[in-house]
């Protein structure tokens, strides 16, 4: 979806690296939520932003959500192998459009051990 | 409980046949959604059905496509006739009522091949 961009594409590190990925909305944001694909098998929900400024954690992924630059980033500290696979950022970018999600492309993300 | 709970796994057709998938959302929860994942498009919300109405079809992409929910805890997307461009990942997701509404859990996902 052009509405949301994620960045970077892919990315490889060495496990134990840290690292983050963003993701940017072209229009207002009403809550951002964070998803994780492995290949074949369905999204798995991770966390959910709705609040400017909110900051949310689980194990070692944390979220955030900077609501003036229309953008959220997760932070993967001391990766490990397992945290590899897609990573999806999901938006309510439209006032009105209820439970409506619009998704980003995704980020691959490999940990080499 | 189980989760979202979709069939088939795989499903390979040929062109022209008429292709049903099927759905069993999470109990309690009063949303459902289809979504098609594809490499060029990425995740694409084909519709939603809230109280097994359903809410916004503008993501359907032709008349080919429709999509039930004659209860609560079974929905269904047919294609007819299918098309090797149908060909993708389809995800049946579902999330509860009031504000956890975005917090959607999918399923496994159907794999479409149309030949």
């Amino acid at each position: 979806s052009q509405e949301l961009e994620q960045s970077p594409q892919s990315l490889i590190v060495q496990e134990g690296k840290n690292l983050t990925i963003n993701c940017t909305s072209s229009k207002t944001l009403y809550g951002l939520y964070w998803y994780k694909q492995k290949y074949g098998e369905g999204l798995i929900f991770l966390m959910m932003l709705q609040k400017g400024g909110e900051e949310k954690s689980h194990e070692k992924i944390t979220a955030k959500l900077d609501e003036k630059k229309q953008q959220s980033s997760l932070h993967i500290t001391a990766s490990q192998p397992s945290h590899a696979g897609i990573y999806l950022c999901g938006a309510d970018i439209e006032e009105t459009s209820g439970s409506r999600l619009t998704f980003g492309e995704g980020t691959q993300l490999t940990v080499n051990p | 409980d189980a989760g979202v709970i979709q069939s088939p796994r795989h499903e390979v057709t040929e062109m022209g046949q008429e292709v049903t998938l099927r759905c069993k959302p999470i109990s309690g929860h009063d949303y459902l959604f289809w979504y098609r994942q594809t490499m060029m498009r990425g995740l694409e919300l084909l519709i939603y059905f809230n109280n097994n109405v359903p809410i916004d079809d503008s993501g359907m992409p032709e008349d080919r496509f429709s999509a039930k929910m004659p209860n609560a805890s079974f929905s269904t997307l047919k294609i007819q006739p299918s098309e090797p461009r149908d060909s993708a990942v389809y995800f049946c997701a579902s999330s509860p009522p009031g504000l956890a509404s975005y917090e959607q859990y999918f399923g496994p996902g159907t794999r479409l091949t149309v030949t």
